[in-house]
């Protein structure tokens, strides 16, 4: 079974630090992009980054560019987002996406995982 | 960056009905287009990909059409199970973005 699953997740303080991480299992994770996306309390769906399979390109909203950075452990089957200088408006809750398909080179996002709820306060 | 605009931002519906939710692309993205259904505290699920293809598992009461900068998502009869959150998301650039959600209620 394909499967995602974050961890990470919690309360930190503005200003603060925090990295969330993505366990992927059931695939080759290596051959595929992976994204993170993240939902603030009662609002929609942002994209927040892109990594590609090799690690090699990756892009950021603006919304994070150069606060958060995207990375992925292929020998770990793992994705990475770390999250600096957090602000209130970075709580949310943030899912791993994977892109739907190696074929093309833009994508759906499909599976997601579960989420990991991250609140910036003090 | 590409925006996306959904209308409208809530419906009212019965079991039974046929509903149509419309996305507006900013500008052309061919057929690249996907839509998620999301229930509360549930990950978003895919239901179509490229403007019309329905992912496998998807009943078949669900339809995606257009190309260009218009999109629609059709449930022919809606269901109980359907009550939810809808999202298209354009994926012409690595930057995608998604519309604001289409909150689908029992009327």
């Amino acid at each position: 079974e394909v499967q995602l699953v974050e961890s990470g997740g919690g309360l930190v303080q503005p200003g603060g630090s925090l990295r969330v991480s993505c366990a992927a299992s059931g695939f080759t994770f290596s051959s595929y992009e992976m994204n993170w996306v993240r939902q603030a309390p009662g609002k929609g769906l942002e994209w927040v980054s892109y990594i590609s399979s090799s690690g090699t390109t990756i892009y950021y909203a603006d919304s994070v560019k150069g606060r958060f950075t995207i990375s992925r452990d292929n020998a770990k089957n793992s994705l990475y987002l770390q999250m600096n200088s957090l602000r209130a408006e970075d709580t949310a809750v943030y899912y791993c996406a994977r892109d739907g398909s190696t074929v093309t080179t833009f994508n759906w996002f499909d599976p997601w995982g579960q989420g990991t709820l991250v609140t910036v306060s003090s | 960056d590409i925006q996306m605009t959904q209308s409208p931002s809530t419906l009212s519906a019965s079991v039974g009905d046929r509903v149509t939710i419309t996305c507006r692309a900013s500008q052309s993205i061919s057929s690249w287009l996907a839509w998620y259904q999301q229930k509360p505290g549930k990950a978003p699920k895919l239901l179509i990909y490229k403007a019309s293809s329905l992912e496998s598992g998807v009943p078949s009461r669900f339809s995606g059409s257009g190309s260009g900068t218009e999109f629609t998502l059709t449930i022919s009869s809606l269901q109980p199970d359907d009550f939810a959150t809808y999202y298209c998301q354009q994926y012409n650039s690595y930057t995608r973005t998604f519309g604001q959600g289409t909150k689908v209620e029992i009327k």
